[in-house]
């Protein structure tokens, strides 16, 4: 299957700090892995993907790594603003292009 | 240009009634898909379709139906509403990679 999981449910992390949210997954066929911000009352956003051949791929102010030794993603933000709160959900397309999003990791920035 | 299109944003509905949510994209996207979100449990894949006449069924498809007669509409259709139906449905469209999403359709079921 295309389950994916994440590790931590709820990250607090302080303005301006730099957050790391991380991802499990179980395809290992996936030839790609994306990740989606959802703000409250909002529908999911795109925010960066990366394909299976790649390690490692820089946005604005995101990173994201991908170890396929041990399927594992994650998303770094540099300098967390409040803007940023938000759910974060790490998708790992299955076959069909059937994609399922996981229960997601809930970002809460403080001031 | 508006993207991805949900109607109704709100209804409720009592048990055992039907109705219709339309999901309408201007963006010629191939793949449209219906996920609902409860609170705690992420977005689940209710159905999806990959191309206009196609369906293809997700992670929670009992309860629902679909159907993608044109490439611009995705109907998600409650034959028979029941309580667990309760939750926000979202809409998405796209090809390969990244899914645009509409904002959401509340359902209550007394």
């Amino acid at each position: 299957g295309e389950s994916v999981g994440l590790h931590l449910p709820t990250l607090s992390v302080q303005e301006g700090d730099n957050s790391i949210i991380n991802c499990a997954y179980s395809n290992s066929a996936s030839d790609y892995f994306i990740w989606y911000k959802q703000e409250s009352g909002k529908g999911p956003q795109f925010i960066i993907d990366i394909r299976s051949n790649m390690d490692k791929r820089q946005g604005q102010r995101v990173t994201v790594l991908l170890n396929k030794t041990v399927k594992h993603l994650s998303l770094q933000i540099a300098a967390t603003q409040p803007g940023d709160s938000a759910v974060y959900f790490c998708v790992a397309p299955g076959g069909g292009n059937k994609l399922t999003f996981g229960t997601g990791t809930q970002l809460k920035v403080e001031l | 240009n508006a993207g991805v299109t949900q109607t109704p944003k709100f209804r409720v509905l009592k048990t055992g009634q039907s109705m219709t949510l339309l999901c309408a994209q201007d963006m010629n996207h191939e793949y449209m898909y219906w996920y609902r979100q409860d609170p705690g449990m992420g977005l689940r894949l209710i159905h999806y379709s990959v191309g206009e006449g196609t369906t293809a069924k997700g992670e929670v498809p009992d309860g629902y139906n679909v159907s993608r007669l044109k490439k611009q509409n995705f109907l998600l259709g409650l034959e028979s509403a029941a309580p667990s139906q309760t939750s926000v449905y979202f809409c998405a469209g796209g090809g390969t990679g990244e899914l645009f999403f509409g904002e959401g359709s509340r359902l209550t079921v007394l």
